[in-house]
């Protein structure tokens, strides 16, 4: 297994097109998060799964975005009618139920022109 | 809402000890993390601690946890310069801003 893989690695996207990104967590994983960062803060939560169930979502995550992961495995982040507040590193991360830490991918980068 | 707190930067002397410290407001979380970024890297799982215990160590790592003042710290014995990076601190979900850790000469 090579850890957390996330496409692309980077985004240019024009405002008001819409974005999706893609995550594969590792595989044993029953866990997948996503994560926004953007420079000189820390990760803000955005939405978590367990399986393929969605069970939480930040108060941040307008309607705009949505996230999927239908098989439970892989799992889809899109962006509808983007805006440049949306710049920022989008970050995916699973884990074992509870407990043991997340690994991380090394994010995509969305720029918003 | 849930939140971390950590002081944003700290600079040591290499061979010297660092602290990095952390408040939370969430009692809730059964672990609490430390993560790493380096420059231009991804976020790694440093250490971590189950929240009913008060200390743990690992190697050159020492977490101290003090629950009654929601108070985490990581201790780095004999800093290396390999150790600058910023570390978070983070409960189940929500991470701190980080404290960037500069080591010098």
């Amino acid at each position: 297994d090579t850890g957390v893989s996330q496409n692309p690695r980077h985004k240019i996207t024009k405002r008001g097109q819409n974005v999706t990104f893609r995550c594969d967590p590792i595989s044993e994983h029953n866990r997948l998060y996503w994560y926004r960062q953007t420079l000189g803060q820390g990760p803000e939560f955005l939405t978590y799964f367990q399986n393929e169930a969605q069970l939480e979502k930040s108060r941040l995550l307008s309607d705009r975005f949505s996230a999927e992961r239908p098989k439970g495995s892989f799992s889809t982040l899109e962006i509808q009618r983007t805006e440049q507040g949306d710049s920022a590193m989008y970050l995916c991360a699973s884990s074992l139920k509870g407990g043991y830490g997340y690994t991380f991918g090394s994010g995509t980068r969305l720029t918003v022109v | 809402g849930e939140d971390v707190e950590q002081s944003l930067f700290l600079s040591v002397r290499e061979g010297d000890s660092s602290v990095i410290n952390c408040t939370y407001t969430d009692s809730s979380s059964t672990y609490l993390y430390w993560y790493k970024q380096e420059p231009g890297a991804g976020l790694q799982l440093l250490t971590y601690i189950f929240s009913n215990m008060d200390m743990k160590q690992d190697q050159r790592l020492t977490v101290l946890l003090n629950k009654k003042d929601k108070h985490l710290s990581l201790r780095i014995a004999d800093t290396q310069t390999g150790d600058s990076a910023i570390y978070f601190c983070a409960g189940e979900l929500i991470f701190g801003a980080g404290t960037r850790l500069a080591v010098h000469p």
